[in-house]
């Protein structure tokens, strides 16, 4: 059971290139999240998936797409790379109850910088 | 715009001390408040949670206090040891967003010998 794994762990790029970063996760949860964490701010939320096939926009969506084509990965691009977008992007998934949510658990992180 | 405002920044306490970290929300819809903890390089691991229907949860060395008409909580760690140093984060939660954390900024603790 590896929980939620990330990859890559580390990446850099050029301004305008394009990556994806991948979340997998091996809880079957239903929800995934995929929040960027920088110095002094806290975790923003990016895009949450609440369900395989279905996406959502959070806190700071802009120059992110994501998809969930299967339950257990979700996937972070970034189109055209620039160097606001240096960050270290977190992946995070829960279960989902009919009362409320459970706990999310986070996976190691993937640490980015546009030059 | 930050939806939980946390304090202080950073913190120094000597082991064996209490250390209390602050979070204020004005949201009134957040029904679920987690504690995270963060070691360097790692992700946030969560530490403790309360929901809005008690006023206290305690877990070893942890407790969370939740005034919900002053719309505040706070973590108290008593006993506090160097394996304590890390960055904790308050969240809160609701419905909405598909119950995505809104976090405080956090607070660097370090704990001294």
């Amino acid at each position: 059971n590896a929980g939620v794994t990330q990859t890559p762990k580390f990446r850099v790029l050029k301004t305008g290139q394009s990556m994806t970063l991948l979340c997998a996760q091996d809880m079957n949860h239903e929800y995934m999240y995929w929040y960027r964490q920088d110095p002094g701010m806290g975790l923003r939320l990016i895009h949450y998936s609440v369900g395989e096939g279905t996406t959502a926009k959070g806190e700071v969506p802009d120059g992110y797409n994501v998809s969930r084509l299967k339950k257990q990965n979700f996937l972070l691009g970034l189109e055209s790379a620039a160097p606001s977008q240096t960050s270290v992007y977190f992946c995070a998934s829960s279960h989902w109850t009919s009362e409320s949510t459970d706990t999310q658990y986070f996976g190691p992180g993937t640490r980015l910088t546009v030059l | 715009q930050q939806q939980v405002k946390q304090s202080p920044q950073s913190l120094i306490v000597q082991k064996g001390g209490i250390s209390i970290i602050n979070c204020a929300y004005e949201n009134t819809a957040f029904d679920y408040f987690p504690w995270y903890q963060q070691f360097p390089g790692k992700g946030p691991a969560l530490l403790i949670a309360i929901r809005p229907d008690v006023s206290e949860k305690k877990e070893g060395r942890f407790t969370i206090s939740f005034n919900k008409s002053a719309k505040q909580f706070s973590l108290h760690i008593m006993d506090s040891q160097p394996g304590d140093s890390a960055t904790y984060f308050c969240a809160a939660s609701d419905t909405n967003s598909g119950y995505a954390l809104n976090f405080g900024k956090g607070t660097s603790l370090l704990v001294t010998p």
